[in-house]
């Protein structure tokens, strides 16, 4: 069974500090990487894709990936209130092309 | 939403009737993908197509039937609706395009929440 494990949350940060949002994935097939944002109510959007290790920024957004350890983070720097949402981490398949598997989300909480 | 429509946004059916819903893409794109999502499970993949009469089953088919006739539409049919499909459907499409390292990248329509009584 292959699967995409994210802490449920709710994490609570204040604003202006910096949010670190955690996945592990479990096929080491996998090759490309997701964030997806959602608010309640919503459908995900996407925020973030990462295809090779190390860091990748995007704004206040940052995307860390390591392969040999099978973890994906997403830091989000300067927590606005607006960022509240639930993050989804998605890997892809790495037996099936251009499937993807979800994590089931981290409810991010930021008080003002 | 990335020119992704679903149709209906909201339905209430009893169990047994059956159901289709349609998504609508104007992107062009090869891939299209049923997902439901409940709470405590995240994202499930029911079905998807990689081209016009191509499609596959994902990990919670039963239940469930797919057809795609154009490029831009990609319905979903609940035979005979149980209160277990109670739940809110996304579809998703992604470009194929390999070669590209965004292929991968899925975009999600609106969604569709269904409730069977």
């Amino acid at each position: 069974q292959k699967e995409v494990e994210q802490n449920s949350g709710p994490l609570s940060v204040p604003e202006g500090a910096i949010a670190s949002l955690n996945c592990t994935y479990s096929d080491r097939g996998s090759q490309s990487f997701f964030w997806y944002r959602q608010y309640s109510g919503k459908s995900p959007e996407l925020i973030m894709s990462i295809y090779s290790n190390g860091d990748k920024e995007d704004g206040r957004f940052t995307a860390q990936l390591n392969k040999a350890s099978q973890y994906v983070s997403l830091l989000i720097r300067d927590s606005q209130p607006s960022d509240s949402a639930t993050y989804l981490c998605a890997v892809t398949d790495g037996g099936a092309t251009n499937k993807l598997i979800f994590g089931t989300g981290t409810l991010l909480a930021v008080q003002p | 939403d990335a020119g992704i429509t679903q149709s209906p946004r909201h339905k209430v059916t009893e169990t047994g009737t059956p159901v289709t819903l349609r998504c609508h893409q104007t992107e062009n794109h090869r891939y299209m993908y049923w997902y439901r999502q409940d709470p405590g499970h995240g994202l499930r993949l029911i079905h998807y197509s990689y081209g016009v009469k191509d499609t596959d089953k994902g990990e919670v088919s039963d239940g469930y039937s797919v057809s795609r006739s154009k490029t831009e539409d990609f319905l979903l049919t609940l035979e005979s609706a149980t209160s277990s499909q109670t739940s809110v459907y996304f579809c998703a499409i992604s470009p194929g395009t390999s070669g590209r390292p965004s292929y991968n990248e899925q975009f999600f329509g609106p969604g569709t929440r269904l409730t069977v009584l």
